[in-house]
């Protein structure tokens, strides 16, 4: 049960688009189309904002797109707008319904 | 609308248990596999346990197991995680979170607000 792994920060200027990147192994992301992931502001509760891979929920801004290739998946926000400055997780199902979270990612604003 | 509702948290001594709740409504409950989701002070999420919507699969992180027992009381629309053994490493805010079948999916769309625990003597 190792965390996926995330880049730590990413950044961007309003306007631009970023993807962040989060890799697991065959065990998890490679073995399932059941990647996720979530948005967390400051003291809030996390949002949902892709699954299966990239499947978003209704209400969710189509700016979000989600993607993956072998053992890693990717989470590619277009457009930056200010509220999309938040720490992002990605999650897959790891087998035997356990799941397993990546570590995070901080998406700050040039 | 759909209400995730945690209770339970608190201040504990290393050693000792304590047992969180979680209130769900607005859906039907005993359609949905649940999970708790931890995330300690300044840290990322943290996948503690999953339970199917009939209770007949309940799995553990491997952090947590033999300690931890989750259950669930579809009659009364509620969620439980029994805490013993407890140390400081399990100090964290608590998520209660809805999977979006009942099954684990790995889609979890609704999150309560989380309760704090915290193991300090």
């Amino acid at each position: 049960q190792s965390a996926l792994t995330q880049p730590a920060s990413v950044s961007g200027s309003p306007g631009q688009s970023i993807t962040i990147s989060c890799t697991g192994t065959s065990s998890d992301v490679g073995s399932y189309n059941l990647v996720s992931w979530y948005q967390q502001h400051p003291g809030k509760a996390p949002k949902l904002m892709i699954y299966e891979v990239s499947r978003r929920p209704s209400g969710v801004s189509n700016r979000f797109s989600g993607s993956k290739s072998g053992n890693t998946a990717s989470l590619t926000i277009s457009g930056l707008q200010a509220e999309d400055e938040a720490d992002y997780y990605c999650c897959s199902y790891a087998g035997s319904s356990t799941l397993v979270f990546g570590g995070g990612t901080k998406l700050t604003f040039l | 609308e759909v209400q995730l509702v945690e209770s339970g948290g608190g201040l504990v001594q290393p050693g000792r248990s304590l047992r969180l709740s979680c209130a769900a409504s607005g859906f039907t409950f005993d359609d949905y596999a649940m999970h708790w989701v931890r995330q300690a002070p300044g840290k990322g999420l943290e996948w503690v346990s999953g339970i199917s919507w009939n209770s007949g699969t309940i799995v553990y992180a491997d952090s947590v197991k033999g300690r931890f027992t989750m259950s669930r009381d579809n009659a009364r629309n509620s969620l439980f995680l029994q805490m013993n053994s407890l140390r400081a490493e399990d100090t964290a805010l608590y998520f209660c979170a809805k999977d979006n079948g009942g099954i684990t999916v790995a889609s979890l769309d609704y999150w309560g607000q989380g309760t704090l625990v915290t193991v300090s003597s």
